[in-house]
């Protein structure tokens, strides 16, 4: 059974105080992991998507990252506006669903 | 563009009572899903259709039924609600592109009550 785990829960920073968040996964084989956006009271917006081990991306001041285990979402100087849950799932291969299997989420708290 | 439209944006109901929950999406996708986000469990899905005219189960699909109406719309529906299906829903497309390959993109969601 695919198993996400997203640490921490919660992440209290002030402004420009960089940090990290981490989406560990168990998947019998990666089709892609996703990283996603959520403010309160809206749906998950899309950031990345990481195919394989190795691979980054970034957007702003956000980077994603991915080893075989886990990935990383990087936060450098962050703003206020920054402050959301982050979502972590990960598409395992094989099959036609392409569904997502999602982790609890990492909720962001910038302060100005 | 208006991506992915779920409605209604909220509502209450009574045990027992039945209600349909809508969703269309204007990308034109082949995949749809139907979510569901609870405090404390993430989101879990419930029914998905990988193409108009065929649907499956998900991780917690008892209480739910959906339809596949045409490629644009996939609906859920809660024949008998119960407060155990208090939740939040949300609907999915998915992207088949190169540039949006295996994206799933989400609507608003819909907040449900049952008392």
């Amino acid at each position: 059974e695919d198993q996400v785990t997203q640490s921490p829960e919660a992440l209290r920073l002030q402004e420009g105080e960089s940090s990290s968040l981490n989406c560990s996964y168990t998947v019998s084989g990666l089709r892609g992991l996703f990283w996603y956006r959520q403010d309160p009271g809206k749906g998950p917006e899309f950031l990345f998507t990481l195919y394989s081990a190795g691979e980054e991306k970034e957007k702003e001041r956000l980077k994603a990252t991915l080893t075989k285990k886990e990935s990383f979402l990087h936060i450098t100087a962050p703003k206020p506006e920054d402050s959301a849950t982050y979502l972590c799932a990960v598409q395992a291969s094989g099959g036609s669903n392409y569904k997502l299997t999602f982790g609890k989420g990492t909720l962001l708290t910038v302060n100005p | 563009n208006a991506g992915v439209t779920q409605t209604p944006k909220f509502q209450v109901l009574k045990t027992g009572q039945s209600m349909t929950l809508q969703c269309a999406q204007d990308m034109n996708h082949n995949s749809m899903y139907w979510y569901r986000q609870d405090p404390g469990m993430g989101l879990r899905l419930i029914y998905y259709s990988a193409s108009e005219g065929t649907t499956d189960k998900g991780e917690v699909p008892n209480g739910y039924n959906v339809s596949r109406l045409n490629k644009r719309e996939f609906s859920l529906r809660l024949e008998s609600a119960a407060p155990s299906q208090t939740s939040v829903y949300f609907c999915a497309s998915r992207g088949t592109s190169s540039t949006h390959k295996n994206i799933q993109y989400f609507g608003a969601g819909t907040r449900l009550s049952v008392l």
